[in-house]
């Protein structure tokens, strides 16, 4: 079965930072573009930016380019996205999601990962 | 940037009714780069239309999707309870984008 399996909710405080992660099982990590997308509390989707993880060509939106970074470990078929220094404005569900075809680019998101809640407060 | 503006906001219909969602794009997306996600109440989105009008694996054919240029459509031909949720259209030919999300209310 092709899956995501995202890390856990993460409680922080303003100024921490955090790493949290995607694991893909079930098809070939490296050659499926992934993407980052959030939901802050009651709002709708934003795109952030993806990844391919066979040459870790990583995009971002232009609202999130310096803000976060998406990487990916090929070792273990999982990718990241973290930031260095968190803010209450990035309290929010994020969710990692495949492309739908093999090595293709542009494309839809096919399959989700479950969602992070991160939570940013002192 | 591409911004997708979804109508109406809210869709209060009964079950066996139609539903027609809109999404209009502020300047013309390439129907091979529309697709629309249906999320219900605390889960993950899940892809139903690619390509503006080709159904996603697994998804009912009471889902059809439509359109062009700037203007695509999501129509749910007879509703089921199953259907409440909220429907975002996506672009992804350049900088992808979300439409704000269309909740279907089911009476």
């Amino acid at each position: 079965e092709v899956q995501l399996v995202q890390s856990g909710a993460e409680v922080k405080k303003p100024g921490e930072s955090l790493k949290i992660s995607c694991k893909s099982s079930g098809y070939s990590f490296r050659n499926y573009w992934i993407g980052w997308v959030r939901q802050m509390p009651g709002k709708g989707l934003e795109w952030m930016g993806f990844i391919y993880p066979g040459d870790s060509d990583a995009r971002y939106s232009p609202s999130f380019q310096g803000q976060v970074t998406i990487s990916a470990d090929n070792s273990i078929n999982t990718a990241y996205l973290q930031w260095s220094s968190l803010k209450a404005s990035d309290t929010a569900m994020y969710y990692c999601a495949r492309h739908r075809r093999y090595a293709y680019f542009p494309d839809a998101f096919d399959i989700w990962g479950q969602g992070t809640m991160v939570t940013v407060s002192s | 940037e591409i911004v997708l503006t979804q109508s109406p906001g809210t869709l209060s219909l009964s079950p066996g009714e139609r539903a027609t969602l809109s999404c209009r794009a502020s300047q013309s997306v390439s129907s091979t780069y529309l697709a629309w996600y249906q999320q219900k109440s605390g889960q993950a989105p899940r892809l139903l239309i690619y390509a503006a009008s080709s159904r996603a694996t697994g998804m009912p054919d009471r889902f059809s999707g439509s359109g062009s240029g700037t203007d695509f459509i999501l129509t749910i031909s007879r509703l089921e309870p199953e259907d409440s949720a909220v429907y975002y259209c996506h672009q992804y030919g350049s900088s992808p984008t979300f439409g704000q999300g269309t909740k279907v209310e089911i009476k």
